[in-house]
């Protein structure tokens, strides 16, 4: 069973620009959530998508958005590019909810985002 | 506010020597507790949820447990593959909130 696939793996980008990140779940999960890693504040929660909406947000600033297709694949979109922004971009997908009753999450690998 | 503190920082083990890693936290209304090992330069893989007090899970050298207030992963006579950072992280049904990890050094 393949696992989640993100895309792209690497990307650099400079301020002030925008960037999609490509998220596949394990075929059958139909939870999609987001993750910010950095050395410095370590894994931070970004949201969570099941069914196509957005159930819950971390605190994070409106640049940083997502949504979520019928197929449970989920996009994420980070407008207006700080330096700060640079960062490992996990996702996880669980079969369910992934936070409520908490169901067990599978990451995929991460995009790496340089900001310049 | 959640909080999830994790020690220590770093660990350094010689091969079969076993030991413990702690995770303390306060949340309002756990729902579960998690244990994710992370390599360099990958996701977190999921080891372990541990939903209430009281509840031990086990996998291979590895051993889970929690209680009210914390959860300690035990790791028994190591090997150089168990080098990874272990993390471990809270849900309350809104929200994963993760401890910073603690790095585990296996040497042969």
């Amino acid at each position: 069973k393949a696992g989640v696939t993100q895309t792209p793996r690497y990307l650099i980008k400079t301020r002030g620009q925008q960037v999609t990140l490509s998220c596949s779940p394990i075929s059958g999960h139909r939870s999609v959530s987001w993750y910010q890693q950095t050395p410095g504040q370590g894994l931070q929660f970004l949201f969570e998508y099941f069914s196509e909406t957005q159930r819950n947000k971390g605190n994070f600033p409106g640049r940083f958005s997502g949504r979520q297709f019928s197929n449970s694949r989920s996009e994420m979109n980070v407008s207006t590019l700080e330096l700060g922004d640079s960062a490992l971009y996990l996702c996880a997908s669980s079969l369910t909810r992934g936070l409520a009753g908490a169901n067990e999450q599978f990451f995929g690998p991460g995009t790496r985002l340089t900001v310049l | 506010e959640d909080q999830v503190t994790q020690s220590p920082e770093a660990l350094r083990l010689q091969e079969g020597e076993s030991s413990s890693l702690n995770c303390s936290y306060t949340v309002s209304g756990l729902r579960g507790l998690f244990w994710y090992r992370q390599d360099p330069g990958k996701g977190p893989e999921f080891l372990f949820t541990l939903y209430s007090a009281g509840e031990e899970k086990e996998k291979e050298r590895l051993k889970a447990t929690l209680t009210k207030k914390e959860s300690f992963l035990h790791i028994t006579a190591p090997k150089p593959e168990d080098s990874a950072t272990y993390l471990c992280a809270v849900t309350n049904d809104y929200k994963l909130s993760f401890g910073a990890g603690t790095t585990v050094t296996v040497r042969a």
